[in-house]
This record gives C-alpha cells, structure tokens and sequence, in this order.
C-alpha cells in the first residue's frame, strides 16, 4: 500500500524559504505527477503546481515565481521550495499523487492517493 | 483560471435522506474530442486529508460505497448521496482538472441533521 508522508520545519520565519519533503512508500514515484496543495486551517484547497517523475514541471501561475519543486528518484522523494514566505504562506500543505499517463491515455489531473500533510507556521 | 462555485455552503440532512451538493464552472470542462468531464470530487472529513470519491464526474473511485454518485453537464454537476450515514458527515470539493492551475471549489459541509 502506497504511503505519502510530508515533513519539514513547522515554522519558517517571514521572507525565508519554505522546504517540505514528500516521502513515498510501499511503491515507486516513477510514472506519476507528483502534486502540493494547501489549505488554509478552516477554509479550501489551493493547488501549488506540479512536478513530473522526470522532472518537468507546472506551477500555479500566482505562486510560479516563488516555488520550486523537484523529485530524488533514488530516495523515493517530492520537495517544494517556496522562496519569501509571508503570513498568507500559513497553511497545511499536502502532497498528492495524479495517475500515470498510461491509466487513461492522457494526464488527467485527478488526486488519488494524498499526503496526510504537514502545518507550517509563518512568524515574524 | 475556471471558477468553481458550489452551493451551498452547508448542508443538513436527516440519517437515510438524500443529499445534493452542487459545483458550477465558470466555463465548460467537457473536453469535445473525448467526450469526457474534467471533474472530480472529495470528501474530507476533521482531521483528515481530502479523500477522491469521484473522477470524470461520474466514475467512483474505487472503495467508494455506492451511494455516492455524480453527474453533470458542461458547467453544473452535483454529488448526490442517495442514503445519508453518519460517516458521510464532512465537507465536499469539487475540483477541475481540465486546465491548469486546477482549481476547486470552496467546499460543502455536510450535517446530520
């Protein structure tokens, strides 16, 4: 059974960097589109951007200029770097996995397997 | 970006009763060629992270009891639980998927009532 674990420091102070990692388990990264959403405590989800096994990626165009994210195929890990951090910056993070290419012929854009996520604070 | 609006924001219904949770996109996510909807749906209980009921607007994930249905047109779809239990308490996104950046809507929350 596939496991999704966030990690990383739950405070990060304003204007520094954030750093998460994903770690996957019981299977491989490989063929899927690794995804990072956020969600405020109390209010909806907010879809960060992409990154491809390969390491190709798609970012929201609001966030694109902040945010980084990249794959370690060998150790089974997803990372988002999101540079500048501010106060709206606070929220759960999760990362979450869209099927293959090869499930439906196409990238579809569903999230099938999530993250249990992780709550970063951002302080002055 | 589409817009996803969903209605309402909350939602009570009595054990055993119908419920009907609305998502409207501010364009049309029925891509021609394939004929398919780009719409999912997830349901994410206190404490937990957002679990996939539906994709394609009306496919169930697998797992997923079957009471839990979707359906839809180009812009209006609705998730419909046929036979409210207590487990099915939560809040409800709908999202789009059929063009970045993938967006959702701002939840439903379910009640018993």
């Amino acid at each position: 059974q596939v496991h999704l674990q966030e990690s990383g420091p739950g405070l990060v102070k304003t204007s520094e960097t954030l750093s998460l990692t994903c770690t996957v388990s019981g299977g491989s990264i490989s063929s899927y589109y690794w995804n990072w959403i956020r969600q405020v405590p109390g209010k909806g989800l907010e879809w960060l951007g992409y990154v491809y096994y390969t390491g190709s990626t798609v970012y929201s165009p609001s966030l694109q200029s902040r945010v980084t994210m990249s794959v370690d195929s060998s150790k089974n890990q997803v990372f988002l770097k999101m540079d500048s951090v501010t106060a709206a910056d606070a929220a759960v993070y999760y990362c979450a996995r869209v099927p293959p290419y090869e499930r439906f012929g196409e990238l579809s854009g569903m999230f099938d397997l999530w993250g249990q996520g992780t709550l970063v604070t951002v302080s002055s | 970006d589409i817009v996803m609006t969903q209605s309402p924001d909350s939602l009570a219904v009595s054990l055993g009763e119908r419920a009907t949770i609305n998502c409207k996109t501010s364009q049309s996510i029925l891509y021609g060629s394939n004929n398919k909807k780009y719409l999912a749906w997830y349901q994410q209980k206190p404490g937990q992270s957002p679990r996939l009921l539906i994709y394609w607007a009306s496919t169930r994930e697998s797992g997923v009891p079957d009471r839990f249905s979707g359906s839809g047109s180009g812009t209006d779809f609705t998730l419909t639980i046929s036979s409210l239990q207590a487990e099915d308490v939560a809040v409800y996104y709908c999202q789009q998927y059929y063009s970045t950046p993938y967006t959702f809507g701002q939840g439903t929350k379910l009640e018993i009532k």
